[in-house]
């Protein structure tokens, strides 16, 4: 069945460092591929998305790559800070952003200042 | 910025009995989720509702839960004879044509 999977599991980074985080997907019909913040006792929030006809998506310090030869998408955070820590989730979709999000299982950044 | 709302944001019930979890969707949405996360785990898709219809629901959705769009803004989820492995946060989530936005969330305790 469709499967997202997120790695890793966690990652401790010092402030001002790169932070990177893979998922890899199963369904080949995927389109649509969000990530998703989610601090402590709150709701995920949309951070940036990227679809299927974009090779790469940038958003100040926030980036997305997508090889859908691989079927893998990363996240990239540049010159993290304390605030950018929390839990980041990956998702995937066959029907755009109007379908069932498939998301991974989640990374917890720590970012120590 | 208009915002998904969820009520109750806590809700505590014995097992078997009945719950009913509220959601307020963004006004001009068409689509609406529930998903679900058990405690320290990932967020799981539910159904998805739109036209007034199920248009997918996963393996986790069985008989024992439903959903309904009452009137014109609210979306529930019901969940009959809860179990322990029911205990989770619930999310309800409405998009347009673009993302998909979440509610706060009601965590289902169920003892």
């Amino acid at each position: 069945g469709e499967n997202v999977e997120q790695h890793p599991s966690t990652l401790s980074v010092q402030e001002g460092d790169s932070a990177v985080i893979k998922c890899t997907y199963s369904d080949s019909a995927s389109n649509y591929f969000p990530w998703y913040k989610q601090e402590l006792g709150k709701r995920p929030q949309l951070i940036i998305d990227i679809r299927s006809n974009v090779g790469e998506k940038k958003d100040q310090r926030i980036a997305v790559t997508l090889n859908k030869t691989a079927k893998h998408f990363s996240l990239h955070i540049t010159e993290t800070q304390p605030e950018d820590s929390a839990v980041y989730f990956c998702a995937a979709s066959s029907t755009s952003n109007t379908g069932k999000l498939i998301f991974g299982q989640g990374t917890t950044l720590q970012v120590k200042p | 910025e208009p915002e998904v709302t969820q009520t109750p944001s806590h809700q505590v019930t014995q097992m078997g009995q009945e719950v009913i979890l509220r959601c307020v969707p963004i006004s001009n949405h068409l689509y609406f989720y529930w998903y679900r996360q058990i405690l320290g785990q990932k967020v799981e898709f539910l159904v998805s509702f739109y036209n007034n219809e199920i248009s997918e629901k996963s393996e986790i959705f069985d008989d024992q839960f439903s959903v309904e769009r009452p009137d014109g803004s609210n979306f529930t989820l019901k969940i009959r004879s809860t179990k322990l492995e029911d205990s989770a946060m619930y999310f309800c989530a409405s998009s347009g044509v673009n993302e998909q936005y979440f509610g706060p969330g009601t965590r289902l305790t169920v003892t």
